[in-house]
């Protein structure tokens, strides 16, 4: 199976900071990645697709990158409402997908 | 408006059986890909079942022989049938709307608010 590394696991950060979550595959998954978004009791919401394609309705301050083994999401001028816990997602191996640990985003 | 809404969790005791029921709206889940993803208290996220538009399924190892995916087209209702249930399954349990293709890859666009499972005696 293919494992998600996320990192960090937490990040502190203030309203107007740029973050950046890294993602890393233990093998090549080409560009599926999806990156999601999850506030606390609420389901995940997809950001970013085919690994930095904006999904339709999601705000540009939200980027993502890269290829083969190694990601980033990318958050500019960080909001108040973006203050959640950030998850990865390889669709190579669908339907046996997996997640990264998640990433949350916490206000400093 | 276009939405998924699940039901039927609650308190089961270890070895008892449930059935998860996901109803969609504004879209026809036998023309979709369907997943149930279930996420532990303080945990990440794991897809444990998925069923085809054409209706073949897919289970993950640790439900394989104990859940089983359907769905009602007339109802536009996927459901889980959850046996021999383990306090290891004790979960929020999202159904949630698979998107992409072979270029963007498998990723899921639509989610319901889930619906907790608690196994425990």
């Amino acid at each position: 199976d293919i494992q998600m590394t996320q990192s960090p696991s937490s990040v502190s950060a203030s309203v107007g900071d740029t973050v950046t979550i890294t993602c890393r595959a233990s093998q090549g998954i080409s560009n599926w990645l999806a990156w999601y978004q999850q506030k606390p009791g609420k389901a995940p919401k997809v950001l970013i697709y085919s690994a930095s394609s904006l999904q339709s309705g999601v705000p540009t301050r939200f980027s993502g990158s890269g290829s083969v083994t190694d990601f980033t999401l990318t958050i500019s001028s960080l909001q108040p409402e973006d203050f959640a816990t950030y998850y990865c997602q390889q669709g190579n191996t669908f339907p046996r997908t997996s997640f990264g640990g998640g990433t949350k985003v916490e206000i400093k | 408006e276009v939405q998924l809404v699940e039901s039927g969790g609650g308190l089961i005791q270890p070895g008892g059986s449930l059935i998860l029921s996901c109803a969609a709206s504004g879209f026809t889940v036998s023309s979709n890909f369907m997943n149930w993803v279930r996420q532990a208290p303080g945990k990440g996220l794991e897809c444990v079942s998925l069923i085809y538009s054409d209706g073949t399924t897919y289970y993950a190892d640790s439900v394989k022989g104990r859940f089983t995916i359907s769905r009602d087209n007339s109802k536009n209702t996927v459901y889980l049938q959850m046996n021999s249930l383990r306090a290891e399954d004790t979960a929020v349990y999202y159904c949630a709307r698979v998107a992409g293709d072979y270029t963007d890859g498998w990723y899921f666009d639509l989610w319901g608010r889930g619906t907790l499972v608690t196994v425990s005696s």
